[in-house]
């Protein structure tokens, strides 16, 4: 069975400073990992995904996510926040080698608060 | 290119009642996903359909139902509602090239509310 952890509910980062969203999956062979975004009232918005290659993978709006197989963690990462990143982030994971399920696994949520 | 788009945005209905949510897929997507999200359970897979079969199921009771048709439109049907069915509805589509890289892009959802 594969299941995903975002250990935190809310992260708080003034506008400006580096952003760190956590996530830790668990899937019986290799993973794909996806980052989606939900703002108030919206479904959810894909931000990237990784596959294969480079440990670091860049996403839309500035966003860029960190696998590192040997911890079993994805975390979603911005330089500098800004106010309008305030939103629900939500991780993903699929397990490459059940090629008969393509249905995505998702963490429970971290609502992200960027202050001004 | 448009996105997905799912109709209607919200709906009221009552205990018993029975309810359908339409999806349409962005142009050349061939597979369909629906997912539940509330705030007790998050996000849930519902099932999965693609070439007008249903490829993937959730563990959801027989009352949640769905089919898709030659256009790769969607609907999912909810009969005999509860209170606990109130959720926000989302629907995903993707290529289905049957590679398990495919990105799901979703739809904006049905907000449902069972009275």
């Amino acid at each position: 069975a594969q299941s995903v952890a975002q250990p935190e509910d809310q992260v708080n980062v003034a506008e400006g400073n580096p952003l760190t969203v956590k996530c830790t999956y668990s899937v019986s062979g290799n993973p794909y990992l996806f980052w989606y975004v939900q703002y108030p009232n919206r479904g959810l918005q894909f931000l990237l995904k990784y596959i294969t290659g480079d440990n670091l993978v860049k996403g839309s709006y500035g966003f860029e996510a960190e696998f590192n197989k040997s911890q079993t963690s994805f975390h979603l990462k911005k330089p500098s926040a800004l106010v309008s990143d305030s939103a629900l982030y939500f991780c993903a994971v699929r397990d490459m080698t059940d090629t008969g399920r393509r249905a995505l696994t998702f963490g429970s949520g971290t609502r992200l608060q960027v202050q001004p | 290119k448009a996105g997905v788009t799912q109709t209607p945005r919200y709906l009221i209905k009552t205990r018993g009642q029975q309810v359908t949510l339409s999806c349409s897929p962005i142009s050349g997507h061939r597979s369909v996903s629906w997912y539940q999200q509330t705030p007790g359970q998050g996000l849930q897979f519902l099932f999965e359909y693609f070439s007008e079969t249903q490829r993937n199921k959730g563990n959801f009771p027989g009352r949640f139902s769905g089919r898709q048709f030659s256009n790769s439109r969607s609907e999912m049907n909810v009969s005999t509602l509860e209170l606990g069915d109130s959720a926000l509805y989302l629907c995903a589509s993707s290529l289905g090239s049957g590679m398990s890289t495919d990105t799901q892009y979703f739809g904006p959802g049905t907000r449902l509310t069972v009275l």
